[in-house]
């Protein structure tokens, strides 16, 4: 079957780095998304890999390891209207996209 | 920007009844989706669309159907409500472009069956 993993539940410190990682098992690859929910919002997007490495964006940066099935949320100098839940999301072998259950994250002043 | 609407964002429906949600978006999108978001699971497709009057079913279609008659607008409908059916429902639209194609979504809907 076809499975995301990734944590329930996170925690950090206004201003610190905290990286939230996603585990994959799917029929196929083609890009894997991370997304971000506010509570109560819908999911708006982060981020997309398809290719090994680090793709960075301001405070966000994404990281892929095909061969590990494999990807980390890096996000840095937290701020408080970070707390909310991240979606890791990959796209399998029919253009579907599998959907992990979110991480909630938690920042402290 | 890429504007996706939900004509509800919180609906209280009884056991038995018919229920319409709407979903329309303004970016002439081709494939549209219908997921449900409940805690602790990821977001479980419903049924999609790649064209006007075409739709595909998803992971979990039983006790739901759509109609897409017009390319912007996809409705979801419960025939027959359901408390099991209480849930977040989530449209999203995308271009439709294969292995970079981004979803967006609408604001959601939380529908509390009694």
């Amino acid at each position: 079957g076809q499975n995301i993993d990734q944590p329930t539940e996170m925690t950090a410190t206004e201003g610190a780095i905290v990286q939230i990682n996603c585990t994959y098992q799917t029929s196929g690859f083609n890009g894997l998304f991370w997304y971000q929910q506010h509570a109560g919002e819908a999911p708006t997007f982060l981020s997309y890999n398809v290719l090994d490495g680090l793709e960075e964006k301001g405070r966000f940066s994404s990281f892929l390891s095909r061969s590990k099935g494999y990807s980390y949320l890096l996000l840095k100098e937290l701020q408080m209207k970070d707390s909310a839940s991240y979606l890791c999301a990959v796209m399998d072998s029919n253009y579907q996209l599998i959907w992990g259950a979110g991480t909630k994250l938690i920042i402290k002043p | 920007d890429v504007k996706v609407t939900q004509s509800s964002r919180y609906l209280v429906k009884r056991t038995g009844e018919k229920v319409f949600l709407e979903c329309v978006q303004d970016m002439d999108h081709e494939n549209m989706f219908w997921y449900r978001q409940d805690p602790g699971l990821g977001l479980r497709l419903i049924y999609f669309s790649y064209d006007v009057k075409m739709k595909e079913k998803g992971d979990i279609p039983e006790g739901y159907s759509v109609s897409r008659e017009k390319k912007e607008r996809f409705s979801l409908i419960l025939e027959s409500a359901s408390t099991n059916q209480t849930s977040m429902y989530l449209c999203a639209s995308s271009v439709g472009q294969g292995d970079t194609d981004t979803q967006y979504f609408g604001p959601g809907t939380r529908l509390t069956v009694l």
